[in-house]
């Protein structure tokens, strides 16, 4: 069973500018959860979609956003970039219960 | 204060060692705990989870929750160099929204 896919494993960007990160769960999955990962501040929690609808969300500014689609893939988009929003974006894929998978994650360094 | 507190290490151990790993957290709320590892580079993966106060050991791992103290361990025993590593803790209260630790940083040495 594969696990869960995310693109593109590494990116770098220019401030100022926008990046869209996509994750595929897991096959039957259609849950699928945002974090973002930085050495001073761990593991937090973006979004998470449900069946194409954003079902929680985190506390990150508008400039992040998220989509499912149909099939259960996600996207994450950041737009105006910032030094700060350099990070390990990591995807999260669930089942129905409290255990989540997640993905290689996406390094993503602004410069 | 944050809800789960995990000490980050570093932690180093030599080959053998039974290795001990913790958390604390404040919301007597939180109900169903985790154990993540996660190698340099890559996503953390899902070692162990469990609902109820007790052990529950596999392989040679053990996860440990004390409810009333609002405390949870890990347990590695046997360690080898391939367990270095980082250890987090997650933990969920009603939505399946996993509350993480900061990690801890585990180096087992031959």
């Amino acid at each position: 069973k594969a696990g869960v896919t995310q693109t593109p494993r590494y990116l770098i960007k220019t401030r100022g500018q926008q990046v869209t990160l996509s994750c595929s769960p897991i096959s039957g999955h259609r849950s699928v959860s945002w974090y973002q990962q930085t050495p001073g501040q761990g593991l937090q929690f973006l979004f998470e979609y449900f069946s194409e609808t954003q079902r929680n969300k985190g506390n990150f500014p508008g400039r992040f956003s998220g989509r499912q689609f149909s099939n259960s893939r996600s996207e994450m988009n950041v737009s105006t970039l910032e030094l700060g929003d350099s990070a390990l974006y990591l995807c999260a894929s669930n089942l129905q219960g409290h255990e989540a998978f997640f993905g290689q994650g996406t390094r993503l360094t602004v410069v | 204060q944050k809800e789960v507190e995990q000490d980050p290490g570093p932690l180093s151990v030599p080959e053998g060692a039974i290795v001990s790993l913790n958390c604390t957290y404040s919301n007597s709320a939180f109900q169903y705990f985790m154990w993540y590892r996660q190698y340099s580079r890559k996503g953390p993966e899902l070692l162990m989870y469990t609902y109820s106060s007790g052990n529950k050991e596999d392989g040679r791992f053990t996860a440990q929750v004390d409810k009333s103290s609002k405390y949870i361990s890990l347990f590695i025993r046997d360690s080898q160099p391939s367990d270095s590593a980082t250890y987090l803790c997650a933990m969920t209260k009603g939505s399946y929204i996993p509350t993480f630790g900061r990690g801890t940083s585990l180096i087992v040495h031959p």
